[in-house]
């Protein structure tokens, strides 16, 4: 059963960079046509979809957040990272990673981390 | 970038009751390429359907998705307890994006 859990600061200051690790268990993060993604979710609204990485770390991002995106992978640590740029309070959200298998769905998630952007 | 807009918002339903969520794409979809997702509070999101028809591994068989094109429909045939929640459209592509969601809330 592959688990996924995310870790990082809780707390970050505007203007500052949000970096957040997803380390993938019960299965390889190299194995499979997977993709892993960034997903996140302000306080009572829906979901954003951050971007995502192929194992082969091909990328894609969603075009209103790409300029400040970088997703990463470390296949050698079975993780996966997201680093978030400039931020503001309008970042403050909870922050879920996932597997992607495409047009098969997200099928796992992890439980989601709230980071906060506050001085 | 395809915006996926969901209808109703909110939809007020008792158990037993049947569920019809609709999720319309500003611009064609490939059915393969079509997801719902059911998210209670505090967890995260559970896949349903994926490939706009497709059930995911443990969904049970009262869920089911159809559509084409721009519209797609996420059914629940007859309503339990556990299934009051959010549900969410999602479309993948270069670029993924979500609906904004459909509250089913016990009448």
């Amino acid at each position: 059963q592959v688990q996924l859990q995310e870790s990082g600061p809780g707390l970050v200051k505007p203007s500052q960079t949000l970096s957040l690790t997803c380390t993938v268990s019960g299965g390889s993060i190299s194995s499979g046509s997977y993709y892993w993604s960034w997903i996140r979710q302000p306080a009572g609204k829906g979901l954003e979809w951050i971007g995502r990485i192929y194992t082969s770390g091909s990328t894609n991002y969603n075009p209103s957040l790409k300029s400040r995106v970088t997703i990463s992978v470390d296949t050698s640590k079975n993780q996966f990272s997201l680093k978030l740029s400039s931020v503001t309070a309008a970042d403050t959200a909870v922050y879920y990673c996932a597997r992607d298998h495409g047009y098969r769905g997200i099928d796992y998630w992890g439980q989601g981390t709230l980071v906060t952007v506050s001085s | 970038e395809i915006v996926l807009t969901q209808s109703p918002g909110t939809l007020s339903l008792s158990p037993g009751e049947r569920a019809t969520l609709s999720c319309r794409a500003s611009q064609s979809v490939s059915s393969s390429y079509l997801a719902w997702y059911q998210q209670k509070p505090g967890q995260a999101p559970r896949l349903l359907i994926y490939g706009a028809s497709s059930r995911a591994t443990g969904i049970p068989d009262r869920f089911s998705g159809s559509g084409s094109g721009t519209d797609f429909t996420l059914t629940i045939s007859r309503l339990e307890p556990e299934d009051f929640a959010v549900y969410y459209c999602q479309q993948y592509g270069s670029s993924t994006t979500f609906g904004q969601g459909t509250r089913l809330e016990i009448k």
